[in-house]
């Protein structure tokens, strides 16, 4: 069964950035979707980008457009969500989810979460 | 960017009752529509996808309908432990936006 193991909590300025690890272990990493969704104190849950490993070519929210960089590594089995400019408003669970493969079809609902990585953006 | 519009915002509703949380999407999505449900400090749990087929090991009372634009969760026979937030998601177009969630508490 696929796990997700995701990087520590991070403590950051505003005007920073962060970079937020996501390793898969215990299954296939490649050929699968990997979201980056967040989640602000007491709110809902944000779909930030997203990238399938074999493919290469991250998608993004065009309210993240410029900020964002979603990468990773197959040598690793590592997707990568690094975040820029950080505001308060970036403060936040961020979690990697795994998407499903149904035949040929990639899907992006998510069956494997990470347990999330608060960063926190202060001064 | 598909909006996705989750109704109501809290329910209440008794253990052992009927609940039914609404979901619908600013276009067509046809049935590439996903339930999730999250308890506090958890990650998001997959119970449904494909607007109605159950995720692995998801009991039998959460059935998932709706196609097009109009989508809806119903949670027969509700358990204690049922009572958390749900979320839809859209997957048909990127980005693949979230509803805002409905909370469901204990009436």
């Amino acid at each position: 069964q696929v796990q997700l193991v995701q990087s520590g909590a991070e403590v950051k300025k505003p005007g920073s950035s962060v970079k937020v690890s996501c390793e898969a272990s215990g299954g296939s990493f490649s050929n699968y979707a990997i979201s980056w969704v967040r989640q602000a104190p007491g709110q809902g849950l944000e779909w930030m980008g997203g990238i399938i490993p074999m493919f290469g070519t991250p998608h993004y929210a065009q309210k993240f457009q410029g900020r964002l960089t979603i990468s990773a590594d197959e040598s690793t089995s590592t997707a990568y969500m690094d975040l820029s400019s950080l505001r308060s408003e970036d403060t936040a669970v961020y979690f990697c989810a795994r998407g499903t493969i149904v035949g040929p079809t990639h899907y992006w609902f998510s069956d494997v979460w990470g347990r999330g990585t608060l960063v926190t953006v202060s001064s | 960017e598909i909006l996705m519009t989750q109704s109501p915002a809290t329910l209440s509703v008794s253990p052992g009752e009927r609940a039914t949380l609404s979901c619908r999407a600013s276009q067509l999505i046809t049935n590439n529509l996903a339930w999730y449900q999250q308890k506090p400090g958890q990650t998001p749990r997959l119970l449904i996808y494909g607007a109605s087929t159950r995720a692995t090991g998801i009991p039998a009372r959460f059935s998932g309908s709706g196609s097009g634009t109009e989508f809806t969760l119903t949670i027969s026979s509700l358990q204690s432990e049922d009572f958390a937030v749900y979320y839809c998601q859209q997957y048909i177009n990127w980005p693949y936006t979230f509803g805002r969630g409905t909370k469901l508490e204990i009436k």
